[in-house]
């Protein structure tokens, strides 16, 4: 079976602080990891997948495979990150591919 | 290109009423999928299609059914409604089978009293 976990339902932090939104995940094979967001009154959308490397708005995410994590990470918060952020995964599960979303974790940004 | 939309934006039912859920992508995608958004339980697969005339469970397919009119239309219905399906609903496309690249629509806000 696969899964994602965000520990954190809320992560609080100030502007220009560093930002972590952590995702584990648990899946016997290979991966593709991803984070979704949601602002506020906005549809959910793509931000950045682990196989681009890419850095989106600031964030960047590595996936380690020997701590089974795709951490979120952004050095200075703005006011605009805040939003729901979700992890997800897309892997085979009973033959087909199947992508599994973590619960979310709202970041907030204090100004 | 409107992307994928929904229809409507707020219902509220009363328990056992029946609707449908309307959702249309114009972006020619294979696969499209109905999720549902609770506090504290993230985004959880109802349905999904893989293609045009194919359609399976999700994860939590109880009390829902599904029609892949064409190409283009997935909607989603409640026969019996019950309190709680109560949630916030997401329609999503994508142009592979479960493909991580997932479009979703702006999400219906269902209430069953």
């Amino acid at each position: 079976a696969q899964r994602v976990t965000q520990p954190e339902k809320l992560l609080s932090v100030f502007k220009g602080a560093p930002v972590e939104l952590k995702c584990n995940y648990s899946y016997s094979g290979s991966p593709e990891l991803f984070w979704y967001v949601q602002y506020s009154r906005q549809r959910l959308q793509l931000l950045l997948r682990h196989i681009s490397r890419e850095s989106i708005k600031g964030f960047t995410a590595d996936l380690n495979k020997g701590e089974t994590s795709f951490h979120l990470k952004k050095p200075f918060a703005q006011e605009e990150d805040s939003a729901m952020y979700y992890c997800a995964l897309s892997g085979l599960s009973g033959g087909y591919q199947k992508v599994t979303f973590g619960i979310g974790t709202k970041l907030q940004v204090i100004p | 290109n409107a992307g994928v939309t929904q229809t409507p934006k707020f219902q509220v039912l009363k328990t056992g009423q029946s609707m449908t859920l309307q959702c249309a992508q114009d972006m020619n995608h294979n696969s499209m999928y109905w999720y549902r958004q609770d506090p504290g339980m993230g985004l959880r697969l109802i349905y999904y299609s893989a293609s045009e005339g194919t359609t399976d469970k999700g994860e939590v397919p109880n009390g829902y059914n599904v029609s892949r009119l064409n190409k283009r239309e997935f909607s989603l219905r409640l026969e019996s409604a019950a309190p709680s399906q109560t949630s916030v609903y997401f329609c999503a496309s994508s142009g592979q089978a479960n493909s991580y690249e997932q479009y979703f629509g702006p999400g219906t806000r269902l209430t069953v009293t």
